[in-house]
């Protein structure tokens, strides 16, 4: 069936570069996204890739898709604290309809000074 | 910019009770999720609906019913709330074909 799976904690100084990983089962995922989770807020997207590109890059962030691996990553360049939150992974599988989401279980992402 | 309302942020219940969580998206979108997200399980979809009066069980329905009578608004009904499904819920809703998923800020249900 369809699985995301993703590490659930990652610890980065202020100022480094953070990278989170995510794995993916369904080989037919049209899109693949990442979205960010405040304390105690909903979830925010923060960029998606659509399953027939390598790369993506916004300001701070770059995904990277390895279809082959059926590996997603995100890069968070010069973390600041602000980023810290937990990160969920998400793909759009084909046979889904009507654009469901399958998410991993989230990675905690801790800054610290 | 989208906006997806939950009508309560807290919300505690007896085990038995019947609860409505209610949402609502001022954007016109077809398209209508409730999810729980629960601690190392990330979330997962309890049903959806792509237009009014039309649902469609995701993949932890049991115990749950929606209700979806006017485009903007869609409710999650449990019938008889069980401690199980103390949890975070959270409402998202999008155009047909997406991609975008935007979500409200949930509703966190303790039932004692």
């Amino acid at each position: 069936g369809e699985d995301v799976e993703q590490s659930l904690f990652l610890s980065v100084r202020e100022g480094d570069s953070s990278v989170i990983n995510c794995t993916y089962t369904d080989s037919s995922s049209t899109y693949l996204y990442w979205y960010k989770q405040e304390p105690g807020a909903g979830l925010q997207l923060l960029t998606y890739i659509f399953s027939n590109m390598d790369m993506k890059q916004d300001q701070r962030l770059t995904v990277l898709l390895n279809k082959k691996d059926k590996h997603l990553s995100l890069r968070i360049a010069d973390t600041q604290t602000g980023d810290s939150a937990i990160y969920f992974c998400a793909e759009t599988p084909f046979s889904g309809g009507y654009n469901k989401l399958i998410f991993g279980a989230g990675t905690r992402l801790a800054v610290h000074p | 910019d989208v906006k997806v309302t939950q009508s309560s942020r807290y919300l505690v219940k007896r085990t038995g009770e019947k609860v409505f969580l209610e949402c609502v998206q001022d954007m016109d979108h077809e398209n209508m999720f409730w999810y729980r997200q629960d601690p190392g399980l990330g979330l997962r979809l309890i049903y959806f609906s792509y237009d009014v009066k039309m649902k469609e069980k995701g993949d932890i329905p049991e115990g749950y019913s929606v209700s979806r009578e006017k485009k903007e608004r869609f409710s999650l009904i449990l019938e008889s709330a069980s401690t199980n499904q103390t949890s975070m819920y959270l409402c998202a809703s999008s155009l047909p074909n997406g991609p975008e998923q935007y979500f409200g800020p949930g509703t966190r249900l303790t039932v004692t």
